[in-house]
């Protein structure tokens, strides 16, 4: 499977600031998504980061809190915008490689630990 | 999407027992997955179920997909103290590409 990096691990940030994490896949994968995981909490979905276009977001995750960007096939970008300490949580890159033949398959990232003051 | 339902949500058991946790839905899933999380890491997937009855290893580790598809277990044979950590189920569910169930937390006690 894909070898997966994200930047940084981990940070701590003031309220009202923004933070821009990465995702660096050592191949090309079809698809990209990020997760949040909130303390104790199980992993939930942000949106599907798309090679080209704009992020497709799920229910209660709006573009203008969670911008993404994608520009290849190997990286993508998570920012999370005007902080407050409810956005503390791990973030999570993804990947699916169609490519592969192993449909609906999501090999994960390390994560990133976000604290918010 | 739709939710998935892990039981138990938290076990602790003697180093050499065997586990079994599982997971159910009340729609069908076509494929089934197993991820486990020790802390500060991210999810690090087990076993991946494509096919209803499918009954998958991978060394001590055992999951099945469940007739119904709408259930899966995952049994460990011969717990060892590294099997520590947090194991979820997921799915695709509708337009969601994977859900996720609340995990097992598993101690083990040498």
């Amino acid at each position: 499977s894909a070898v997966i990096s994200q930047k940084p691990s981990r940070d701590i940030c003031q309220r009202g600031t923004s933070l821009t994490i990465q995702c660096q896949v050592d191949s090309q994968v079809t698809m990209m998504f990020w997760y949040r995981q909130q303390p104790g909490q199980s992993l939930t979905l942000i949106a599907t980061a798309n090679q080209g276009s704009e992020a497709t977001y799920e229910s209660g995750f709006v573009i203008d809190k969670f911008p993404i960007s994608r520009p290849n096939l190997t990286f993508s970008t998570l920012t999370v915008s005007n902080m407050s300490p409810e956005d503390s949580s791990i973030y999570l890159c993804s990947v699916e490689d169609l490519a592969g033949g192993l449909t609906d398959t999501q090999y994960f990232g390390p994560g990133t630990r976000l604290t918010v003051l | 999407g739709q939710q998935l339902n892990q039981s138990p949500q938290s076990m602790f058991i003697q180093e050499g027992e065997d586990v079994s946790m599982n997971c159910t839905s009340s729609s069908i899933f076509n494929t089934w997955l197993w991820y486990k999380q020790d802390p500060g890491e991210g999810p690090v997937l087990l076993i991946a179920l494509y096919k209803a009855g499918e009954l998958t290893s991978n060394g001590r580790l055992t999951a099945q997909f469940g007739i119904t598809r709408k259930d899966s277990f995952l049994n460990i044979s011969a717990s060892i103290p590294s099997d520590v950590g947090i194991y979820f189920c997921a799915g695709p569910s509708g337009n969601t590409p994977l859900v996720f169930g609340k995990g097992t937390r598993l101690s083990v006690i040498a």
